[in-house]
């Protein structure tokens, strides 16, 4: 049972407009949601997070929002640039359990067009 | 820091034979992780330690994949007999003290080629 998922394998933008990627996950025990970013050859990287007690966080051109009713988070690039092309994915975790397991989602590949 | 280390970076073996992965986590780290990458299921956990216990291996697919760490410093996945479908890209991550743990950090993973 997939408790993360990301049901868009590819997004492709132009540069300088937003990226939207998207994510939804069904264990409404996850108190906190974190992007991360790949690149080829590489291990992911950690991006941005937020926590359920907030709706919005923002850190220079990336954001995410979180819906918790709809169990709904997104990741808003803008905006993109070409070195933004890479694999994202969302995770996932119980905060409150302090185990630090994540669970993530199957990742959406980026790319962005000069 | 020189980050987490893993190695090798490819292996590619023949179905049957054993299959050893190394990691080296970040010093200071008291958590570390063990994940595969797959194309259908993305980033799956496979296993997990603090402090050099292991404390969930529900992710472990069969008994033919082992864990251990024997130090803070050292990790080795294992795979015994290896099969086809092991194919993928294993990666292990570490994190440190203090809130939040899940702010990961992964080594550049080990693209496993089972022939």
């Amino acid at each position: 049972d997939q408790q993360v998922k990301q049901n868009s394998p590819s997004l492709s933008v132009q540069e300088g407009r937003i990226s939207i990627l998207n994510c939804d996950y069904t264990n409404s025990m996850f108190d906190y949601f974190l992007w991360y970013k790949k690149y080829p050859a590489e291990g992911p990287t950690f991006l941005i997070s937020i926590s359920s007690i907030k709706d919005k966080n923002e850190d220079g051109r990336f954001t995410v929002f979180l819906n918790k009713s709809a169990k709904h988070l997104s990741l808003h690039i803008v905006p993109s640039q070409p070195g933004d092309s890479a694999v994202y994915f969302c995770a996932a975790s119980h905060l409150s359990s302090n185990t630090g397991k994540l669970i993530f989602g199957q990742g959406t590949t980026l790319q962005v067009k000069p | 820091d020189a980050g987490v280390i893993q190695s090798p970076r490819h292996e590619v073996t023949e179905m049957g034979q054993e299959v050893t992965l190394r990691c080296k986590p970040i010093s200071g780290h008291n958590s570390l992780f063990w994940y595969r990458q797959t194309m259908m299921r993305g980033l799956e956990l496979l296993i997990y330690f603090n402090n050099n216990v292991p404390i969930d291996d529900s992710g472990m697919p069969e008994d033919r994949f082992s864990a251990k760490m024997p130090n803070a410093s050292f990790s080795t996945l294992k795979i015994q007999p290896s099969e086809p479908r092991d194919s993928a890209v294993y990666f292990c991550a570490s994190s440190g003290e203090g809130l939040p743990n899940e702010k990961l950090f992964f080594g550049s993973g080990t693209q496993l080629s089972v022939l």
